[in-house]
Formats: structure tokens, C-alpha cells, sequence
């Protein structure tokens, strides 16, 4: 069974400019997560997503992040302008429909970004 | 705003059994209490959950208080691939959310 894809592995971009980040869940799983770790800390979730309709993106700084889902599969995940606070892993996970008794989450290995 | 408490750090003897501890105080009638481990420069893998029994599965146990207020993951047999930080997290079915907390870091002494 294929897993979650992530691409870029790794990004090295400048501050003040842009980057989007891939991500291909595991098929037929409805919810997809993007996740912020910064190095030391544990995963914060950004965004939610139920198909191709937000779940919840309260920790979302919507200044500057975007990530999208138009067809309920792929998503991405942009970042207008970067900061230097930026620098971090972004994961991608996804699982299965809500409501449903075995909610284990799968994830992707992880774009480590570094904003310089 | 993670919801679990767990200790930052631990350390084991290899094939030693480890209790990684979790306190939910504020745990809901509908979580889930899920485990998940993060090994170094990985994404998190899934390593166990229940609801309210105590449950086993090929890479662990889970016992889960009676009044639901705390959990704990053993490691039958620690092996130096099992040092990693493992995050306690609880889970909504109806809402399928997932935040994590700082995890318990566990190290693995030969």
C-alpha cells in the first residue's frame, strides 16, 4: 500500500520568497492534515481538511500561508512571503472519513525548509 | 492546547520493559487515546489506541486508567530501534482532530 507523498524532501529559499510544498494522501482518505514542527518541538497542526472543505485552520497564520484541496485529494501547501521563523518540517497526514471507529492518521516523511 | 501531559524525557535499558506515562485529566465520554512515536527524521507512525480496555498489538500495550484520566504505553522489550519521542494524543472521532504536545523523548541505553 503506498503511503503519504511529500515533495520537496528539501527547500532552501531566501526570506521574502515564496514556496509551496505537495502533498498526495493515502487513497480514499477523506481528512488530509498539514502540520508546522519546528526543530525540538511537536508537530502544530495548520490545517484541516474533510475532502476538499476546511476542517480547521485557526493556527493557519492566513497572512502569509495557503494550502488548498480542490478535488478532495491532492493538497497544497504555500508560503507568501517566508520568514525566517518559517524554517521547519511541514508534514502531511491523512486518515480515514470522520466517524469512523480506527482513525489512525498516516504521515509523509516531512519537507524540511530553511528560510535564509 | 495540547490536552495530555506527559513527562519531557525518558531513558531504558535495552530489553527492558518501559511505561511511558499520560495524564488526560479533561478527557471526553468520545476520545479516543492514541500513541504515536516519532523516530529521528521520520513523520510520526502510529503505534497504538483505545477507548476504554486495555489493548495490545504487536508493538505495545496500552492500559488505560478506570476513570480514563490517564494512560500508559508499554514497551514489552525496549530495543535501541525503539528510541524516539512518543506523543499520548487524544482523538474525537466526530471531529477526526489530531494536536500534538511536546511527547516524551525515550532513550534507549545499550
Amino acid at each position: 500500500e503506498a503511503g503519504v507523498a511529500q515533495s520537496p524532501r528539501y527547500k532552501i529559499i531566501e526570506k521574502r520568497q515564496s514556496v509551496a510544498f505537495w502533498c498526495n494522501p493515502i487513497s480514499g482518505h477523506a481528512t488530509l492534515y498539514w502540520y508546522q514542527q519546528i526543530l525540538g518541538q511537536g508537530p502544530k497542526l495548520l490545517i484541516q481538511f474533510q475532502n476538499n472543505g476546511v476542517v480547521d485552520d485557526s493556527q493557519l497564520p492566513k497572512d502569509r500561508f495557503s494550502a488548498e484541496r480542490l478535488k478532495g485529494v491532492d493538497s497544497t501547501l504555500k508560503i507568501q512571503p517566508a520568514k525566517l521563523e518559517d524554517s521547519a518540517v511541514y508534514l502531511c497526514a491523512s486518515s480515514l472519513d470522520r466517524g469512523t471507529p480506527s482513525l489512525v492518521a498516516f504521515f509523509g516523511q516531512g519537507t524540511r525548509l530553511t528560510v535564509v | 492546547d495540547a490536552k495530555t501531559t506527559q513527562p519531557n524525557s525518558m531513558e531504558s535499558n535495552e530489553e527492558e520493559p518501559v511505561h511511558l506515562p499520560c495524564n488526560h485529566s479533561t478527557i471526553s465520554g468520545t476520545d479516543y487515546i492514541h500513541w504515536y512515536r516519532q523516530l529521528p527524521s521520520q513523520g510520526p507512525e502510529y503505534v497504538i489506541h483505545g477507548l476504554t480496555s486495555n489493548v495490545n498489538n504487536r508493538m505495545a500495550s496500552l492500559a488505560i486508567a478506570e476513570d480514563r484520566k490517564s494512560s500508559t504505553l508499554i514497551l514489552h522489550r525496549a530495543t535501541l530501534r525503539d528510541a524516539a519521542v512518543y506523543y499520548c494524543i487524544l482523538r474525537d472521532p466526530l471531529i477526526n482532530d489530531m494536536r500534538f504536545g511536546a511527547g516524551t523523548r525515550l532513550t534507549v541505553k545499550p
